[in-house]
């Protein structure tokens, strides 16, 4: 089975750009989470996708938003990018069924984005 | 507001010796809770995970206590060994209205095991 696989890995931006990233969870899996990671601020949830609507989101501004398509693909958009949006973005599938417990989450590698 | 704290950003331990990693959480509605490990440049991979109803589950060399009247977590390797040099998140859930659980992250508690 293979497993979460994100594009690109690495990215290079400008101040003001606008960057999409794009995720593709494991086969099956329906919820699609997506992450921050930067140093000193651990992982900081962005939203999260399931059945194509967004169903958990975390408190980052309105120029982070994302989609979710119909076989489950999302897609993570920032736009005017910030130095500070320099980090490790990560995307995490799974089931998505919520079901008292854990719903294990599995994680992509993550894309590298660098705002010059 | 840090719900889940991981108090220690690193951690360093001799091979073969016992590693404790602790988190602590703020909410009394989180009833499991995870840990996942990280190696640079990979995403973080499962690694244990416990109800509130236990105090203890244990899978080889990880056991996870739970001690909900502290609110605290911790995660013990024993022996520990050099390929355990990782970031290690303790992550919480609570269970809410619907199919609707998020997890709440630590920031990582760095793991460095000296052969």
């Amino acid at each position: 089975k293979a497993g979460v696989t994100q594009t690109p890995r690495y990215l290079i931006k400008t101040r003001g750009q606008q960057v999409t990233l794009s995720c593709s969870p494991i086969s099956g899996h329906r919820s699609v989470s997506w992450y921050q990671q930067t140093p000193g601020q651990g992982l900081q949830f962005l939203f999260e996708y399931f059945s194509e609507t967004q169903r958990n989101k975390g408190n980052f501004p309105g120029r982070f938003s994302g989609r979710q398509f119909s076989n489950s693909r999302s897609e993570m958009n920032v736009s005017t990018l910030e130095l500070g949006d320099s980090a490790l973005y990560l995307c995490a599938s799974s089931l998505g069924l919520g079901l008292a417990g854990v719903d294990e989450q599995f994680f992509g590698p993550g894309t590298r984005l660098t705002v010059l | 507001d840090q719900q889940v704290k991981q108090n220690s950003p690193s951690l360093s331990v001799q091979e073969g010796r016992i590693s404790i990693l602790n988190c602590d959480y703020t909410n009394s509605m989180f009833d499991y809770f995870l840990w996942y490990k990280k190696y640079p440049a990979e995403g973080p991979t499962f690694l244990i995970s416990i109800s509130s109803i236990k105090d203890k589950n244990e899978d080889g060399r990880f056991t996870v206590f739970l001690n909900k009247s502290a609110k605290h977590l911790s995660l013990h390797i024993v022996p520990s060994q050099p390929g355990d040099s990782a970031v290690y998140f303790c992550a919480a859930s609570g269970s809410s209205a619907g199919n609707n659980r998020k997890l709440i992250w630590g920031l990582g508690t760095s793991l460095a095991v000296n052969p």
